[in-house]
């Protein structure tokens, strides 16, 4: 199995601001993913994040936007830039291990 | 395209009853599919997965879900359905890639009612 953990849990912020959420799995992963999972909606993957090369990002979703980190194989960070209230969601790390995927508690974000 | 349908929004259940939980898939070549349960407030949580082999899966808190490549189906069951078993719940599937990317369904909302 793999433990993620997120920081922050959740948080409120001003529209046009930016939040950095951080992400940390309890051994190391060749990918992880970031997803984003609207009020009422599903979860939809905003990009896939390997270590020492770009993240890949999935239609609809920009590097401007939604920048993300991977300074090693256990550790990314998802900022969400200049933020509005659509803006608000919850935000999930994800990590492969064998055939089976593993997320993370959420961050919950709320944009005011 | 890869995509999940799950046809209903909300399924209702007395307690004591069997539920089904329904997903259909579109995917080329062979699915890994999964089930995943989200209680409120909380996180995603593992259920259930098939990659290959027998077509009946068995899983956590008495899940199973079974494969039906004719129908392209992969529904979530279980024999009694308890109280606390309401949350909600995904299907997922990742290509035969096997990239790690899920696509997920819209969800179905389980109420087993005393």
């Amino acid at each position: 199995s793999a433990v993620i953990s997120q920081k922050p849990s959740r948080d409120i912020c001003q529209r046009g601001t930016s939040l950095t959420i951080q992400c940390q799995v309890d051994s190391q992963v060749t990918m992880m993913f970031w997803y984003r999972q609207q009020p009422g909606q599903s979860l939809t993957l905003i990009a896939t994040a390997n270590q020492g090369s770009e993240a890949t990002y999935e239609s609809g979703f920009v590097i401007d936007k939604f920048p993300i980190s991977r300074p090693n194989l256990t550790f990314s960070t998802l900022t969400v830039s200049n933020m509005s209230p659509e803006d608000s969601s919850i935000y999930l790390c994800s990590v492969q291990r064998d055939y089976e995927q593993y997320f993370g508690p959420g961050t919950r974000l709320t944009v005011t | 395209a890869q995509s999940v349908a799950q046809p209903e929004d909300q399924v209702n259940v007395a307690e004591g009853n069997p539920l089904t939980v329904k997903c259909t898939y579109s995917v080329s070549g062979n699915p890994y599919l999964f089930w995943y349960v989200q209680y409120p407030n909380r996180g995603l949580q593992f259920l259930l997965k098939y990659i290959t082999g027998d077509n009946l899966v068995k899983g956590s808190y008495g899940f199973e879900a079974e494969f039906n490549k004719s129908q392209t189906s992969f529904h979530l069951k279980k024999p009694s359905a308890l109280v606390s078993d309401s949350a909600l719940y995904f299907c997922a599937v990742r290509g035969s890639g096997n990239t790690g990317k899920l696509i997920f369904g819209q969800g179905t909302t389980l109420q087993v009612k005393p």
